[in-house]
């Protein structure tokens, strides 16, 4: 069984600028997550998708993070305009159902200059 | 809300020495916990997780979790450490099944010595 996809591995942006990231959940998962991972602390969720609608976004800066998951399959997360503080480890997950089990990508890591 | 306590963000044993990786948690219900292990550069990997079934849970790579409510703790244990296990491992919770988010503790660091 192929497990969750991720790309781009590294990214490295000005301040400011735009990134997105990409993401394949494992085939027959209808909950898909993103987590950012700062250096040094836990995975934080910042948005929960139940096939292709939001079920908890409320850690996502809005003003500048964005998220879409067309067709309940991929998801795309999104960061307009990146701020020096946006730089981490992006994580995708996804799950079947409960009890919650999650498989996580390989993550991406932004450093924004 | 419920949160997770990892204490020790570094621990160092030697190689066949007793691993032992401390996990406190709060939870306003009987919560499921898990740990994960994460390499470098990798995403995370599920070691193993309790959902009210055993206390004692064993997971992949020799390691077990013991799951006691009246100290709320879930410490991770493995009896002889291998270089292998030098990783970072995360203890998380989360609610009933319908509540599907975990919250992650900060991490442990765990060196293996030769």
């Amino acid at each position: 069984e192929a497990g969750v996809a991720q790309s781009p591995r590294y990214k490295i942006i000005e301040k400011r600028q735009s990134v997105a990231f990409w993401c394949n959940p494992i085939s027959g998962h209808a909950t898909l997550y993103w987590y950012q991972q700062i250096l040094g602390q836990g995975p934080k969720l910042l948005i929960q998708f139940q096939n292709n609608g939001v079920v908890d976004d409320s850690q996502l800066p809005k003003d500048r993070f964005s998220a879409e998951r067309l067709k309940g399959v991929d998801s795309t997360l999104k960061i307009q305009p990146a701020k020096l503080e946006d730089s981490a480890v992006y994580l995708c997950a996804s799950s079947s159902g409960p009890p919650d089990t999650q498989y996580f990508g390989p993550g991406t890591r932004l450093t924004v200059l | 809300a419920q949160s997770v306590t990892q204490l020790g963000s570094h621990v160092s044993v030697s190689e066949g020495a007793l691993v032992l990786l401390r996990c406190n948690y709060s939870s306003s219900v009987p919560p499921y916990l898990f740990w994960y292990v994460q390499y470098p550069n990798q995403g995370l990997q599920l070691l193993l997780k309790y959902t009210s079934a055993a206390t004692l849970v064993k997971g992949i790579n020799g390691f077990e979790a013991e799951f006691k409510k009246s100290e709320t703790s879930f410490h991770l244990t493995k009896p002889s450490a291998h270089m292998s296990d030098a990783a970072e491992y995360f203890c998380a919770v989360s609610g009933v099944p319908s509540e599907t988010q975990l919250v992650f503790g900060a991490g442990t660091i765990l060196r293996v010595k030769s």
